[in-house]
Order: structure tokens, then sequence, then C-alpha cells
């Protein structure tokens, strides 16, 4: 069964400050990994889909990377701002007994102060 | 594109009484799944469907049923609410081409 951990649960940063985020998942026979956003009371927010056979993806201030071999994945954030302030979880994406499996992380609480 | 619909995004039962959660998607995607989100306990799969006429307990099936007569549509069933069930409930879809998921805006969900 996959497992997926995000440390730390939660974490502050001052405005400014580049932002690392972790995702580590047990079997390395992944399909894809997604980086979602969300907000208090809201809903989840797509923000990085990285295939199995990538090493990496960019949209603007967000950079993700896949190591599949260490079972990692980490979200960088650069020059935070308070905007960022939310929780960010990963899902992994495994093939099980020939269907589709995903597991969550329980995600990352960041708050950035201004 | 209108993704993944859920409705209602408020609810509040009463103990005993039934409801069921919508579930729609227009992309044609095979997988759909129901999962649960509370405090600290992330987000829990409740069921799943790998197509139409095909669902799958998750890891918290009890008190909810599902059917899935169409591609596009997967409700979720509550028979008999509880005040265990309040709780976020999310909807998500996804097809076995590129991976993607998709989520609804949530549904949340007061049993008193």
């Amino acid at each position: 069964k996959q497992e997926v951990t995000q440390i730390p649960a939660a974490l502050s940063v001052p405005e400014g400050e580049n932002l690392v985020l972790n995702c580590s998942f047990t079997d390395s026979a992944i399909y894809n990994l997604q980086w979602f956003r969300q907000d208090p009371g809201k809903g989840l927010t797509s923000l990085l889909l990285i295939q199995s056979s990538q090493r990496e993806q960019t949209s603007g201030r967000l950079n993700a990377s896949l190591d599949k071999s260490s079972g990692r994945s980490t979200l960088y954030i650069a020059a935070s701002q308070p905007g960022d302030s939310a929780t960010y979880l990963c899902a992994v994406l495994s093939l099980w007994d020939g269907n589709n499996r995903l597991a969550f992380g329980k995600g990352n609480q960041v708050v950035v102060i201004p | 594109n209108a993704g993944v619909t859920q409705t209602p995004k408020f609810q509040v039962l009463k103990t005993g009484q039934s409801m069921t959660l919508q579930c729609a998607q227009d992309m044609n995607h095979e997988y759909m799944s129901w999962y649960r989100q509370d405090p600290g306990m992330g987000l829990r799969l409740i069921h799943y469907s790998v197509g139409a006429g095909i669902t799958d307990q998750g890891e918290v099936p009890n008190g909810y049923n599902v059917s899935r007569s169409t591609t596009e549509d997967f409700p979720l069933r509550l028979l008999s609410a509880a005040p265990s069930q309040t709780s976020v409930y999310f909807c998500a879809s996804w097809t076995g081409v590129t991976g993607e998921l998709f989520f609804g805006e949530g549904s949340r969900l007061t049993v008193l």
C-alpha cells in the first residue's frame, strides 16, 4: 500500500523567504504526483502535475521536482508572499491490481508572515 | 469547462435523515471517487468507481452508498445520517490517460 508523508505538518516563514515543502512516498512505482493548494474552508486547487517520466515541472514561482528512486517530491516556492499562506497537499497516483490508486499526504500548513 | 460539479455546497441534517450528495463531471473521466476530509485526518476514501456500473469500497465506506449508472454522475447517498458523518466531502475524477486529478469544490455537511 502506498504511504505518503508530508513533513513538517506546519511551518511559518517570513515574507520573501523561499519555501521548500517535501512529500515522501513508500512505493516508487508511481504513475504521477500532483501538488494541490487548499485555502481554509475551500476546495483543492491543482498547482503542478509531474508524470513519472519527468523530473520537474515549473509554473511561475513554483517548481516541483520528482525523484522516484528516493521516493520524494519537493515543491519549491520562490520569494514567498502572504498570499501563499495555505495548506499544500501532494497526491500520488499508482497502478495497483490493474487499476489506478490514489494516496494523499496530510498536507503542509504554511503561514507566510508579512 | 465545468469540470467536477458538486451539489449542495452546504447541508444541515438531523440524525437519521437521508440525503444524496451529487457529483457530475463533463470530462468523460472513467475514474471517480468520494473523499471525506476531517481535521487532522487528511482525505479519506469513501467509495470509488473505475467506470459506469463498477464501484468499490474505500477505507471508510460504512454508512454510505454509491452507484454509477453513467460515466458523468457518481452520487453519494447517506441512508441514515449520524453526527460522525459531519465532514467536508470532496468528489474527484481523473482519466487513466493523463492521471490528472480534478476535484469538486466540496460539500460541507453537518449532522445534528
